[in-house]
């Protein structure tokens, strides 16, 4: 079963402090996602990453950056988080190269900035 | 720009009767079509994928079908353990779903 793990379910942080959200996959795929997911908006694409140390910019991704150092680990910042930056966000990971290209999701973070 | 619409937005459901979701869809080339299910306050479960117009797929109480403008979620005799928000994406550039704002399903016991 392919599992992806996001380093806290809940967080609590303070306008303008820098956030780190980690994200581990454990089925070796070389695509790893970041979204948020907001009521009345869906899931929206932040960054993505098909390889170590490379990203491509999502949908939304002012106010946020990713790191990837290792294939299994992907990494989203905000810089200086601000109140609109409260959000669910979810990782996920795929790989085409193992006959598909879905996306499997981890548990989500809910980030709440105060 | 791709296009997805879910229908109905809720869905009231006694147990045991049995209904559609609906996922209708505009893309300029469909790579592929996915079904998410998604509890309060988790991560999207990854439950089917469609490539081609004529596909369905089973798991338990829910079979998928795949129209060259939507695509069907039927979900048979349901129990209250199937209550969940259903979302629908669709890929038509790599690595890119474009997500529905999904259905969210109540099966009364």
């Amino acid at each position: 079963d392919v599992k992806v793990t996001q380093s806290s379910r809940y967080l609590v942080k303070r306008t303008g402090e820098k956030v780190f959200l980690e994200c581990v996959q454990d089925m070796d795929h070389e695509n790893m996602f970041w979204y948020r997911q907001d009521p009345g908006l869906g899931l929206r694409l932040i960054y993505f990453s098909y390889d170590v140390k490379m990203k491509e910019k999502g949908d939304i991704p002012e106010g946020y950056s990713v790191s990837r150092e290792k294939k299994e680990r992907f990494s989203l910042i905000l810089e200086s988080a601000s109140t609109n930056q409260t959000s669910m966000y979810l990782c996920a990971s795929s790989s085409l190269l193992k006959g598909t290209d879905t996306q499997y999701f981890g548990p989500g973070t809910r980030l709440t900035v105060l | 720009e791709d296009q997805v619409t879910q229908s109905p937005e809720a869905l009231r459901l006694q147990e045991g009767e049995s209904s559609s979701l609906n996922c209708s869809y505009t893309v300029s080339g469909l790579r592929g079509l996915f079904w998410y299910r998604q509890d309060p306050g988790k991560g999207p479960e990854f439950l089917f994928t469609l490539y081609s117009a004529g596909e369905e797929k089973e798991k338990e109480r829910l079979k998928a079908t795949l129209t060259k403008k939507e695509s069907f979620l039927h979900i048979t005799a349901p129990k209250p353990e199937d209550s969940a928000t259903y979302l629908c994406a669709v890929q038509a550039v790599r690595y890119k779903l474009s997500f529905g704002a999904g259905t969210t399903v109540t099966v009364r016991a």
